[in-house]
């Protein structure tokens, strides 16, 4: 079945340095999301990507989808403590009917 | 203010006690999900719905039990039956859940049966 692997599990930084978290299928996906979930928290939607090489930006935050829509990254410019929190991806992907896969998440944690 | 609300926040339960979770949502979202989150770990569906009176199971189903019997009302029950029920319950819903719509998470709630 359809699977999204995520790594590295965790990311310890010091504040200012920059991070990447990436996001794999085993399948192609119509479209990718990535959420934060900050500590004691839920998740909260970041984003959406849907075309092949697509790149979006938010401030300090980079976010590309793969041209084969198999694999996604989030890069994250400069690191601040407020960054702190799990990153998730969510790939949308058709097996027997379209359902979103969350990957296993990538916890940020930012040395002041 | 629209949303989506879990009730209670944290909930305690003796083991062999069923345990019903609340989930509520005003955004008119026709999709509402039920995840489970383990410490440190990723989020696993247990069931969804993309209509009232429908849902389906997620990939870890067994030992739980849903009812969507009003669009803005998904409750999970969590039975006997569920060998680990102790963990992070959040409830989400979207748009429409083939259109890949972002998904609107609740507050969760932490379930600890002893």
């Amino acid at each position: 079945g359809q699977q999204v692997m995520q790594i590295p599990q965790y990311q310890h930084v010091q504040e200012g340095e920059d991070f990447t978290t990436y996001c794999n299928s085993s399948t192609t996906l119509s479209n990718i999301q990535w959420y934060k979930q900050r500590p004691g928290g839920h998740p909260v939607f970041l984003i959406q990507l849907v075309k092949s090489g697509e790149v979006k930006k938010q401030k300090r935050l980079t976010f590309q989808f793969g041209e084969a829509k198999k694999n996604s990254s989030l890069h994250i410019t400069a690191t601040q403590t407020t960054d702190v929190g799990t990153y998730f991806c969510a790939g949308l992907g058709y097996t027997g009917g379209f359902k979103t896969i969350f990957g296993a998440g990538t916890r940020l944690f930012v040395k002041a | 203010d629209g949303g989506i609300t879990q009730s209670p926040k944290y909930l305690f339960r003796k083991e062999g006690q069923n345990v019903t979770l609340s989930c509520e949502q005003n955004l008119n979202h026709d999709a509402m999900y039920w995840y489970r989150q383990d410490p440190g770990q990723g989020l696993r569906l247990i069931y969804y719905s993309q209509i009232v009176n429908d849902f389906q199971k997620g990939d870890i189903a067994e030992g739980y039990s849903v009812s969507r019997e009003k669009k803005e009302s998904f409750p999970l029950t969590v039975t006997s039956a569920q060998k680990n029920p102790t963990a992070f319950y959040l409830c989400a819903s979207s748009i429409f859940d083939q259109g890949g719509y972002e998904q609107y998470f609740g507050p969760g709630t932490r379930l600890t049966v002893t």
